[in-house]
């Protein structure tokens, strides 16, 4: 592995699903995130993990999960899918922590809910 | 909240023209500003940083203070300079960390 890898690259996802999205970096970045990125919409922050252990809710958390067991790992969790989710979802780490802007994207997950 | 904005959503250029992609920031303080590229179907991946006052791939972004302004500015666009391209304010505080809208650039040969 190098970098960051997600995976799937893509899904389709009947509604009411649930549906875990990947995410694994073997930099040793403390930090990382989940964005989905939608038209017109840019770049908007699910969730986020300052280390392994914690995590925190980004600017639209609603219907979505995270855990963060140890460094290298950053699963995104929908306990049950609508087709608002539909979109390209991306995670990021951050080698310096919470203040390092500095981001590293995994490849992203397309992911349609029908 | 800390917010940039980027008031344009799709800009189309011939190549060879000079290509400006704006970015203005909204709070107070030693703003550390960067902006990221995403190519077609790529990952997006860090383009420049204002605080080393780079040059990378043609373009370079100044910060003005006093209009508080970030913009990109390359002075010949290439074909493939065609992207989209993020704003990207500091993380002081991550449940409030704004993205910018992003600017989809199209260079027209």
């Amino acid at each position: 592995i190098a970098g960051i890898t997600q995976a799937p690259t893509s899904q389709i996802l009947a509604a009411g699903r649930r549906m875990t999205l990947r995410c694994t970096q073997d930099m040793r970045h403390n930090a990382m995130y989940w964005y989905r990125q939608d038209l017109g919409l840019g770049l908007r922050l699910i969730h986020y993990s300052n280390t392994a252990g914690t995590t925190g809710k980004g600017e639209v958390p609603d219907g979505y999960s995270v855990s963060r067991a140890n460094t290298d790992d950053f699963p995104l969790t929908l306990a049950s899918a609508v087709p608002s989710q539909t979109s390209v979802y991306f995670c990021a780490s951050s080698p310096g922590g919470i203040r390092s802007n500095e981001q590293f994207f995994g490849p992203g997950t397309r992911l349609t809910v029908l | 909240a800390q917010r940039v904005t980027q008031p344009e959503k799709l800009l189309s250029v011939f190549k060879g023209a000079p290509v400006e992609l704006k970015c203005n920031y909204s709070y107070s303080g030693s703003p550390e500003l960067f902006w990221y590229v995403q190519y077609s179907r790529q990952r997006l991946q860090l383009l420049l940083r204002h605080i080393s006052r780079e040059s990378i791939k043609g373009f370079t972004a100044d910060l003005n203070k006093g209009e508080t302004s970030f913009h990109l500015k390359k002075p010949f666009a290439q074909e493939e300079d065609s992207a989209m391209y993020y704003c990207a304010p500091p993380r002081y505080n991550f449940n409030k960390f704004y993205f910018g809208s992003g600017t989809k650039l199209n260079v027209k040969p």
